[in-house]
């Protein structure tokens, strides 16, 4: 199994500003992914993050709006830029332990734009 | 591509009574199915895969192929299970989730 610690668990931020969140897992780990949790809605993948080389992103996400960054198997983290109200949500981070196949997620951060 | 499909948002049973959370699913390769659930301010947790054939909590899951299924089950409904549960499949590394059941136990 793996526990995974994000920082910060919960922040208010104004309109306009950047923030980054980190994630640090307790083992090695193969995958390791960042979620978004919009208000009453399901989990939505934003991007696999890669060690050492650019992050894969899904369809609706951007670089230059979630840069991600992951420079060992154990920490990434996800930067949300230029916040709005409509990032308000709750951004997971996940990981795949090594020779496992299942998929563990952190207990989330908590942004409100305000 | 990967769909995940839960069609129920909300499902309400009595203590007690039996429970199936409906998820069927999309996907051209071979799938591996999850179950996760959140409690109350808590984080997600996984409830069980297809791959193990566990039952966890009472509940079991049986991956169906043919009708491209995988159905959350207990025959016992205990209040403790109250919980938002979430059917996710993995194909190709990445983890993708239905929209969610809310799930109710009235006492």
């Amino acid at each position: 199994s793996a526990v995974i610690s994000q920082k910060p668990s919960r922040d208010i931020c104004q309109r306009g500003t950047s923030l980054t969140i980190q994630c640090q897992v307790d083992s090695q780990v193969t995958m390791m992914f960042w979620y978004r949790q919009q208000p009453g809605q399901s989990l939505t993948l934003i991007a696999t993050a890669n060690q050492g080389s650019e992050a894969t992103y899904e369809s609706g996400f951007v670089i230059d709006k979630f840069p991600i960054s992951r420079p060992n198997l154990t920490f990434s983290t996800l930067t949300v830029s230029n916040m709005s109200p409509e990032d308000s949500s709750i951004y997971l981070c996940s990981a795949a332990v090594s020779g496992g196949n299942t998929i563990y997620f952190g207990e989330g951060s908590w942004l409100t734009v305000v | 591509a990967q769909r995940v499909t839960q069609p129920e948002k909300l499902l309400s049973v009595f203590k007690g009574a039996p429970v199936e959370l409906k998820c069927n699913y999309s996907y051209s390769g071979s799938p591996e199915l999850f179950w996760y659930v959140q409690y109350s301010r808590q984080r997600l947790q996984l409830l069980l895969r297809h791959i193990s054939r566990e039952s966890i909590k009472g509940f079991t899951a049986d991956l169906n192929k043919g009708e491209t299924s995988f159905h959350l089950k207990k025959p016992f409904a205990q209040e403790e299970d109250s919980a938002m549960y979430y059917c996710a499949l993995r194909g190709a590394q990445k983890l993708v989730f239905g929209q969610g059941t809310r799930l109710t136990i009235n006492p």
